[in-house]
């Protein structure tokens, strides 16, 4: 089975610039997540999609930020400008359901670097 | 609301000694809690999940965790280190009817030779 797959590995771009990330999931699981994890601190949820619906985007930085998850399966993360301080590993998981909670499987993550 | 606290940042231990890796949740319901872990490079993996069912939770490469109620805690066990057990561990609560989870700060495991 594979796995959550997340492109790219690596990003590094400069200040105002635009960056997208893009994540497919497992096979078959309806719930997809995307976490910001800085330096030395856990994942922080920043939206999470049941099917192609945003359920929770509360912690989304809604003026730079945006998603989509376009017929329910991959999801593209973008930001627009960016700030020095969106440097961080942006996480994608998925899940079969949240309801009762359930594993989450992790990708390994982009790593952007804002100069 | 529910938050979860490490209460170590950094454990050092020598292989073939026990490892502890402390976690303190709060949750106003009775929650999911989850260990993961994440070596270099690599995505985060669970290690183990309680659900309400048995309170002490086996998972996978020897660890165990052990549900206290009336602690609120969730700590991490495993008899006996391994060099390959180095890797940053993050406990987890998550709500049973919200599907929201919240990670704690991490736990970074140095295991010595």
């Amino acid at each position: 089975e594979a796995g959550v797959v997340q492109s790219p590995r690596y990003k590094i771009i400069e200040k105002k610039q635009p960056v997208a990330f893009w994540c497919n999931p497992i096979s078959g699981h309806n719930t997809l997540y995307w976490y910001r994890q800085n330096l030395g601190q856990g994942p922080e949820l920043l939206i999470r999609y049941e099917n192609e619906e945003a359920v929770d985007d509360s912690q989304l930085p809604k003026d730079r930020f945006s998603a989509e998850r376009l017929k329910g399966v991959d999801s593209t993360l973008k930001i627009q400008p960016a700030e020095l301080g969106d440097s961080a590993v942006y996480l994608c998981a998925s899940s079969t359901r949240t309801i009762p909670p359930d594993t989450q499987y992790f990708g390994p993550g982009t790593r952007l670097t804002v100069l | 609301a529910q938050s979860v606290t490490q209460l170590d940042s950094h454990v050092s231990v020598s292989e073939g000694t026990p490892v502890l890796l402390r976690c303190n949740y709060s949750s106003s319901y009775s929650p999911s809690l989850f260990w993961y872990v994440q070596h270099p490079n690599k995505g985060l993996q669970l290690l183990l999940k309680y659900t309400s069912a048995a309170t002490l939770v086996k998972g996978i490469n020897g660890f165990e965790a052990e549900f206290k109620k009336s602690e609120t805690s969730f700590h991490l066990t495993k008899p006996s280190a391994h060099m390959s057990d180095a890797a940053e561990y993050f406990c987890v609560v998550s709500e049973p009817n919200a599907g929201k989870s919240t990670f704690g700060d991490g736990t970074t495991l140095t295991v010595k030779p």
